[in-house]
């Protein structure tokens, strides 16, 4: 993933509105891609992830979207409520079976819900 | 963050002093890690524990040690602070068999 360094990609999003986080990956042997939320003042907290063998995953108002060909991953929020403002991160992992199964973060994206 | 707890919350060093940052579990779970996040930054690995007596270095190891004596603690030394690490430091836990990360509520260090 890139790094953005201090000034982080900010989405402003009306509540109610669907909310797509964008995120480019940087190996293309990468074969585990995980998304997470961080709020302020918190640890980054699990919202679903997705293998390399497939390009689409749903969760509860999440989806995911893997697009191999041009190392790209989205992150899809349905109904955005003003609880999803936060940081969202994407990471990346090669080998989700070692031991080690070592994540590579990218640099995260605001999300700004308007009332 | 249920299940892991970091101490302590805060804490500011003065350059060249030492602490530990202790991170414990009570999810059973095998593997741990150590993680620093910079201000607006993503999170970067600087160690971690794939099962209790073993550890090895992940991104940016240079200035930490760390000790996994038993499976429920993990924790993490800075012999010798620097003000380039100040940072929040998270732990996280993984369970065998399954592959996304569950972070701790971190660690606010700050180094004069």
């Amino acid at each position: 993933g890139e790094n953005v360094g201090l000034h982080l990609p900010t989405l402003s999003v009306q509540e109610g509105d669907n909310s797509i986080i964008n995120c480019a990956y940087s190996n293309s042997a990468s074969d585990y891609f995980i998304w997470y939320k961080q709020e302020s003042g918190k640890g980054p907290q699990f919202i679903i992830d997705i293998r390399s063998n497939m390009d689409k995953r749903q969760g509860q108002r999440v989806t995911v979207l893997l697009n191999k060909t041009v190392k790209h991953l989205s992150l899809q929020i349905a109904a955005t409520q003003p609880g999803d403002s936060a940081v969202y991160f994407c990471a990346e992992n090669i080998n989700p079976e070692a031991a080690g199964n070592k994540l590579t973060f990218g640099g995260g994206t605001r999300v700004l819900v308007k009332p | 963050n249920a299940g892991v707890t970091q101490t302590p919350k805060f804490q500011v060093l003065k350059t060249g002093q030492s602490m530990t940052l202790q991170c414990a579990q009570d999810m059973n779970h095998n593997s741990m890690y150590w993680y620093r996040q910079d201000p607006g930054m993503g999170l970067r690995l600087i160690y971690y524990s794939a099962s209790e007596g073993t550890t090895d270095k992940g991104e940016v190891p240079n200035g930490y040690n760390v000790s996994r004596l038993n499976k429920r603690e993990f924790s993490l030394r800075l012999e010798s602070a620097a003000p380039s690490q100040t940072s929040v430091y998270f732990c996280a836990l993984r369970q065998r068999g399954r592959y996304e990360q569950y972070f701790g509520p971190g660690t606010r260090l700050t180094v004069t």
